[in-house]
């Protein structure tokens, strides 16, 4: 069946390090691939999405690749801040657009230290 | 800026107790989630909808939880009766159809 891995957290990074979080998927068909953000004691955000193979989804300096040879949708940010402290969950949506339903990864924690 | 709202935020209950939590998708939206996030399961999908006809409720405890829309603007889960372990984060999420979803603040549910 169709499911998500991401690299166990917490990740701990200093301000202004790079960050990689990685993400591969096993899907049949073509699915649509996501990057949620929760910040403490909120809801998931919709961060970055790409809906076909060598898509590139950015926001808010982020950045993922769809990469069907590799099966992986990394996230990255070159600079990273104290603000983006988050819990970061990887998500395809494997059902050909006929419905919404996401399968979600089991989240990264990131702490970025000033 | 339209939002997926819920109440209540924080609901803390006895056990046994019926449990209720409300959630008003963006005005639009035809399809609408419900969630349940807990430490050790991580984010759960219990059941989802579209035009307000339940499409899944697999992942629900049938014989305590139900899920209903009453109208396109509200949606509704109940708990009868709560117990401990059901103590978690649930979320009520929204979107149009083929589209992303968008997610609510959450409800935190205690049950002592």
């Amino acid at each position: 069946g169709n499911s998500v891995t991401q690299m166990e957290g917490p990740v701990t990074l200093s301000e202004e390090a790079f960050l990689t979080i990685n993400c591969t998927y096993t899907a049949t068909g073509y699915p649509s691939l996501f990057w949620y953000v929760q910040y403490p004691g909120e809801g998931l955000q919709l961060l970055l999405k790409a809906t076909k193979a060598d898509d590139k989804g950015s926001n808010k300096g982020f950045e993922a690749t769809y990469r069907k040879e590799t099966t992986s949708f990394h996230l990255e940010k070159g600079s990273v801040q104290v603000s983006d402290s988050a819990v970061y969950f990887c998500a395809l949506n494997g059902y050909g657009g006929a419905t919404n339903k996401l399968i979600f990864g089991t989240g990264t924690l990131l702490a970025v230290q000033p | 800026d339209a939002r997926v709202t819920q109440t209540p935020r924080h609901k803390v209950t006895e056990m046994g107790q019926e449990v209720t939590m409300r959630c008003q998708p963006i005005l639009g939206h035809n399809t609408v989630f419900w969630y349940r996030q807990t430490m050790m399961q991580g984010l759960e999908l219990l059941a989802y909808f579209r035009n307000r006809a339940p499409l899944d409720d697999s992942g629900m405890p049938k014989d305590r939880f139900s899920a209903e829309m009453p109208d396109a603007t509200l949606a509704t889960l109940k708990i009868q009766p709560s117990e401990p372990r059901d103590s978690a984060v649930y979320f009520c999420a929204s979107a149009r159809t083929g589209v992303e979803q968008y997610f609510g603040p959450g409800t935190r549910l205690t049950v002592t």
